[in-house]
């Protein structure tokens, strides 16, 4: 079955660090795109990280950028989101998605919940 | 607030069809034929329906189409279904340094 599987979720402290990880299974991992798109309770779609199919350019939304860090690894077929310094205002569920070649995200995985708070 | 602005809701009734706006910048919408459309139930991740402006992913209803003009996209719904009844966000790739933005979604009603 093709799917991506998000893991790593939880509640955290500000000033703290959490690791979500995205499983990739029933297509060809490295030949995509890949991206993270969080969504705060209750409000919109915001997108947050892209990287490429080799892992080596990596981009970040402003708000997240020299906190967060993207990795992928292909052999492993998983998807990587390190977060540092979280903040209250990161709370959101945290989505994996596949880009479909600048055309859109054309497989999201089911989401994973990080809450920040004291 | 979001990149791309969307009207917070819509409504219709079962058979009808209705018409959700995007509205962007000639650095999104207006620069690119990458406009994409998705479909969320509540408690659901996002479902891809219309990608580069026009284009129906495999498996979605030719009920849903989509459409640009210059710097606002269009996505419209014909037929209404009780199941039509989601959030609806628009997207769009974007020059301003960031690779995509979302508008803030639209609540769509079948009455």
């Amino acid at each position: 079955e093709v799917q991506l599987v998000e893991s790593g979720g939880g509640v955290v402290q500000p000033g703290g660090s959490l690791r979500l990880s995205c499983a990739a299974s029933g297509f060809t991992f490295s030949s995509y795109e890949m991206n993270w798109v969080r969504q705060a309770p209750g409000k919109g779609l915001e997108w947050i990280s892209y990287i490429d199919r080799p892992g080596n350019n990596v981009d970040y939304v402003d708000s997240v950028k020299g906190r967060f860090t993207t990795s992928r690894d292909n052999a492993e077929k998983s998807l990587s989101l390190q977060m540092n310094s979280l903040r209250a205002e990161d709370t959101a569920v945290y989505y994996c998605a596949r880009e479909l070649f600048t055309s859109g995200f054309d497989l999201w995985g089911q989401g994973t919940l990080v809450t920040v708070s004291s | 607030q979001s990149a791309l602005t969307q009207p917070a809701s819509v409504s219709g009734s079962p058979g009808q069809s209705i018409t959700i706006s995007c509205a962007g910048t000639n650095s999104d919408i207006g620069a690119y034929d990458f406009v994409s459309w998705y479909q969320q139930h509540p408690g659901k991740a996002p479902k891809l329906i219309i990608y580069d402006v026009t284009n129906r992913p495999s498996g979605v209803s030719s009920r849903f189409s989509g459409s640009k003009s210059g710097n606002t996209a269009s996505l419209t719904i014909s037929g209404l279904q009780v199941d039509d009844e989601a959030d609806y966000y628009c997207s769009s790739h974007t020059s301003r340094g960031l690779h995509w933005v979302f508008g803030g979604g639209t609540r769509l009603a079948v009455l």
